[in-house]
């Protein structure tokens, strides 16, 4: 089965700690995405990926990092910098070399600050 | 500017209805429109994919685009409970959303039985 994973689903976090979400596709998609939702809140973009060893921030990079190695992965570390990680964090990836194709999402992680 | 304006709802229709969700935005640069629908704690997921003006129908659901107005439309036909969940409105102006997509906060959708 074609997709995006992403673990854990559930990540609890000590204020202070590092954390790093995984996501992986085998979708074969050049472009992967990280977004941050928080209750009533659309998506907002963290980092994003167009190519292997080249990421761009987003709208709300603060706090975060990414590193693209694979084209198959893109994991997101929440660092201790960041105040208000506490969020559903998603992953999408896209062949956005496609005008026709858009992102598609992995079912994402919940991260609680205990 | 990249604002997106959705009605959070929620929005309650009895099953069997027609429903209408809505979106406008401010940058005249958009031009690659998708709706997305997401369940409760779940990743969303993709309904309609259109580009630039026009109507697109796929089943019980039809995309509509005003690029003058500035406005998207979905309509959901013969609304069925397993329909009850969030709706989220996203663009970009880059084929792919290769730069990010900018999404609407979503409209919350009950369908009563």
């Amino acid at each position: 089965d074609g997709g995006i994973t992403q673990s854990p689903k559930y990540l609890f976090r000590k204020e202070g700690q590092n954390v790093t979400l995984s996501c992986e596709q085998n979708l074969n998609h050049d472009a992967m995405y990280w977004y941050r939702q928080d209750p009533g809140q659309g998506l907002r973009l963290i980092y994003y990926s167009q190519i292997v060893n080249d990421f761009q921030k987003g709208d709300i990079a603060e706090g975060y990092s990414v590193s693209r190695e694979k084209k198959e992965s893109f994991p997101l570390t929440v660092t201790s910098a960041q105040k208000n990680p506490t969020a559903f964090y998603l992953c999408a990836s896209s062949a956005w070399t496609s005008g026709t194709d858009t992102q598609y999402f992995g079912p994402g992680t919940r991260l609680t600050v205990l | 500017q990249k604002e997106v304006e959705q009605d959070p709802g929620p929005l309650s229709v009895p099953e069997g209805a027609i429903v209408s969700l809505n979106c406008t935005y401010s940058n005249s640069a958009f031009q690659y429109f998708m709706w997305y629908r997401q369940y409760s704690r779940k990743g969303p997921e993709l309904l309609m994919y259109t580009y630039s003006s026009g109507n697109k129908e796929d089943g019980r659901f039809t995309a509509q685009v005003d690029k003058s107005s500035k406005y998207i439309s979905l309509f959901i036909r013969d609304s069925q409970p397993s329909d009850s969940a969030t709706y989220l409105c996203a663009m970009s102006d880059s084929g792919g959303g290769a730069d990010g997509l900018t999404f609407g906060k979503g409209t919350h959708l009950i369908i009563q039985p």
